[in-house]
């Protein structure tokens, strides 16, 4: 089945530092949706990316959506203690648009 | 509140016992999603409905899993004959399409824990 690779698998950051990571698929993606999950919670919607070339921001949250539909970024700028969590790309499967396959996500740790 | 709900929070059970899981989804959505996530991993998706319908099933879902939504609003996630591999996170997501666009809102999960 389709697979999403993301990297780095996990980041530790000083508070105020700016903070990248991706999302690669080897099939293409219609739809690229980036969550975040705190322990103990769901994951809660950042950021829905719907075109290819398209690039979105939620106050200091920055996404694009790849030009080939297989990659995605997340960028969070001057990085604050509640951005800890885990970050996890998804998008619909192929084989189903209802079905999301996730990322295996990114452990953020923001030091003060 | 008005996102999605579950209940319970978290459910510790024996091998061998029944437990069930209730969804209350958001309520003007008429699609509901069960995922499972176990530790260090995604959420994998495990079934949907549209309405009162079940219209996919993962083949990650045993038969001893079932899951209804009898009148289209909340849902229940039965796991009969638990094992220890059944402990995971069991996330309900709801969604209504609107345009071209279905968002997935997830709600807090139950944790299950099987000894």
């Amino acid at each position: 089945g389709q697979q999403l690779n993301q990297s780095p698998q996990s980041m530790f950051i000083q508070e105020g530092e700016d903070v990248s990571m991706n999302c690669t698929s080897s099939s293409i993606f219609n739809t690229w949706l980036w969550y975040k999950q705190d322990p103990g919670e769901g994951p809660v919607l950042l950021i829905a990316l719907y075109k290819a070339g398209e690039l979105t921001s939620n106050g200091r949250l920055t996404a694009q959506f790849g030009i080939t539909r297989k990659d995605s970024f997340l960028n969070i700028s001057a990085s604050i203690p509640s951005d800890v969590g885990i970050y996890f790309c998804a998008g619909p499967s192929s084989g189903s648009a209802r079905q999301l396959t996730f990322g295996s996500g990114t452990q953020l740790t923001v030091l003060p | 509140d008005t996102g999605v709900s579950q209940d319970p929070r978290h459910k510790i059970t024996k091998r061998g016992q029944n437990v069930t899981f209730r969804c209350d989804p958001i309520s003007e959505h008429n699609r509901l999603y069960w995922y499972r996530q176990t530790l260090g991993q995604g959420p994998e998706f495990l079934t949907y409905f549209q309405n009162e319908a079940q219209l996919e099933k993962s083949r990650l879902l045993s038969d001893r899993f079932s899951a209804e939504r009898p009148k289209g609003s909340f849902s229940t996630l039965e796991i009969q004959r638990t094992e220890q591999g059944d402990s995971a996170m069991y996330l309900c997501a709801s969604s209504q399409r609107t345009g071209t666009t279905d968002t997935q809102y997830f709600g807090p999960g139950t944790r299950l824990t099987v000894l």
